[in-house]
């Protein structure tokens, strides 16, 4: 059975930083993409960064850029969402997913939520 | 960005009838690779959201064949063809044919 589980979610000051994680199991994490997507509170779902199997690509929103890093280890089927410089508009459930676009494979995590507030 | 734009946003049905969804985007999904990636999801109260279609009319592993998925360019459309109470739930479209990859605004689906 596919598993997604996201950590490290909590409320954060403005500024400051926090490191989600995910870990795989259930699959060969080593084979595919992967993903963050946010949802703030009763809002619309917004794509946030994809990284490539091998780490050598990654792709993000232009609202993170320079703000937040993805980034896996494959040794440790983990993915990793390191989030800095955060604000208000970045309050929302993160979500962990793998989701190829030429397959049906298709998993997420539950989610972790995280609220910059002071 | 490739703005995602669906039709209706609320969309009350009888259990048992059709339901439909439109989804309009911006600029052509065709990919240059010759694929078009407009995907579907569903997000049930209180879940995670799950994918029903990708590339336009292609089912996910488990979906039900009542779904159907339907469209080219920048017009696209999802289709119940007798709605469940199952069925209930916010329902996206995607694409993934050029970066950012951007979602719709949601339809929530309602059983009147």
């Amino acid at each position: 059975e596919v598993q997604l589980v996201e950590s490290g979610g909590g409320l954060v000051q403005p500024g400051g930083s926090l490191r989600l994680s995910c870990v795989a199991s259930g699959f060969t994490f080593s084979n595919y993409w992967m993903i963050w997507v946010r949802q703030a509170p009763a809002k619309g779902l917004e794509w946030v960064a994809s990284i490539k199997q091998d780490g050598s690509e990654k792709k993000y929103v232009d609202s993170v850029k320079g703000r937040f890093t993805i980034s896996r280890d494959n040794a440790r089927d983990s993915l990793y969402l390191q989030m800095n410089s955060l604000t208000a508009d970045d309050t929302a459930v993160y979500y962990c997913a793998t989701t190829q676009r030429d397959r049906p494979f298709d998993y997420w995590g539950q989610g972790t939520l995280v609220t910059v507030s002071s | 960005d490739v703005v995602v734009t669906q039709s209706p946003l609320s969309l009350p049905v009888t259990l048992g009838q059709p339901a439909s969804i439109s989804c309009r985007s911006s600029h052509s999904l065709e990919h240059s690779d010759g694929n078009t990636y407009l995907n579907w999801f569903r997000q049930r109260p209180g879940q995670s959201p799950r994918r029903l279609i990708y590339k336009v009319s292609n089912w996910d592993s488990g979906v039900p064949d009542r779904f159907s998925g339907s469209g080219s360019g920048t017009d696209f459309t999802l289709k119940i063809s007798r709605v469940e109470a199952e069925d209930v739930g916010i329902y996206y479209c995607m694409q993934g044919t050029h970066w950012p990859y951007t979602f719709g605004q949601g339809t929530k689906l309602e059983i009147k």
